[in-house]
């Protein structure tokens, strides 16, 4: 399944680096979003692009910022973050419509937080 | 409040059905999904049902859906280890891009 690719797939950083993760979908969809999944918690929605714009930030802390370029492409800066942060963060598409949204994820992207 | 509720763990024997359930509590729930996660992997997609069916069959996955209780399960005929996996439940609304998702069931299938 290569409709929504991420990279890196794994990423250790310290507590005062600065990385990015990427995401890119091949599925023509309008709308983009980063889940965060961790062992405690559910998977929780972090962000969501619908065109570009962001229509939806769940509370996350600004350590955390996301960029959408076009409704192709989705990041996730990342600076100074805490060992609490470490997790699988999952990219994930849809086209959304009046006919439901159907969501479609990525690989994820590990990430540990030295 | 919005809230998909799936029990943890289930253990089968390999070529045995197994069962995973799901509970919600949003009644204007419009589309509810079964995805499914390999270790070290991201969630796939298996099937959804929209709230007006009751039952969805795809080869060996039957989707049934009890909307007056707030059920939802998913059958997998003739489990196969391959089947190993946590599977989660979501559910979203006409309105609304989100999906709430439940916590997972862990499947471990026995040889």
């Amino acid at each position: 399944e290569t409709g929504v690719t991420q990279t890196p797939r794994h990423l250790v950083m310290g507590m005062t680096n600065k990385k990015s993760l990427k995401c890119e979908q091949h599925l023509g969809h309008n709308a983009m979003y980063w889940y965060k999944q961790s062992a405690k918690k559910p998977l929780e929605l972090m962000f969501v692009y619908n065109f570009k714009e962001q229509t939806e930030n769940n509370s996350v802390p600004s350590r955390f910022s996301p960029e959408c370029p076009n409704s192709s492409h989705l990041f996730l800066h990342l600076h100074t973050l805490q060992p609490e942060d470490s997790a699988l963060y999952l990219c994930a598409s849809s086209q959304i419509s009046n006919s439901g949204n159907t969501i479609y994820f990525g690989e994820g992207s590990w990430l540990t937080v030295v | 409040g919005e809230d998909v509720e799936q029990s943890l763990f289930l253990s089968v024997r390999e070529g045995d059905s197994s069962v995973i359930n799901c509970t919600y509590t949003d009644s204007s729930s419009t589309y509810l999904y079964w995805y499914k996660q390999e270790p070290g992997a991201g969630l796939q997609l298996l099937t959804y049902i929209f709230s007006n069916m009751d039952m969805k069959q795809d080869q060996r996955l039957t989707v049934l859906l009890n909307k007056k209780d707030k059920h939802l399960s998913l059958r997998i005929a003739d489990t196969q280890t391959g089947d190993s996996a946590i599977y989660f439940c979501a559910e979203s609304m006409d309105s609304s891009y989100k999906l709430i998702f439940g916590s997972g069931t862990r499947l471990l299938v026995r040889p």
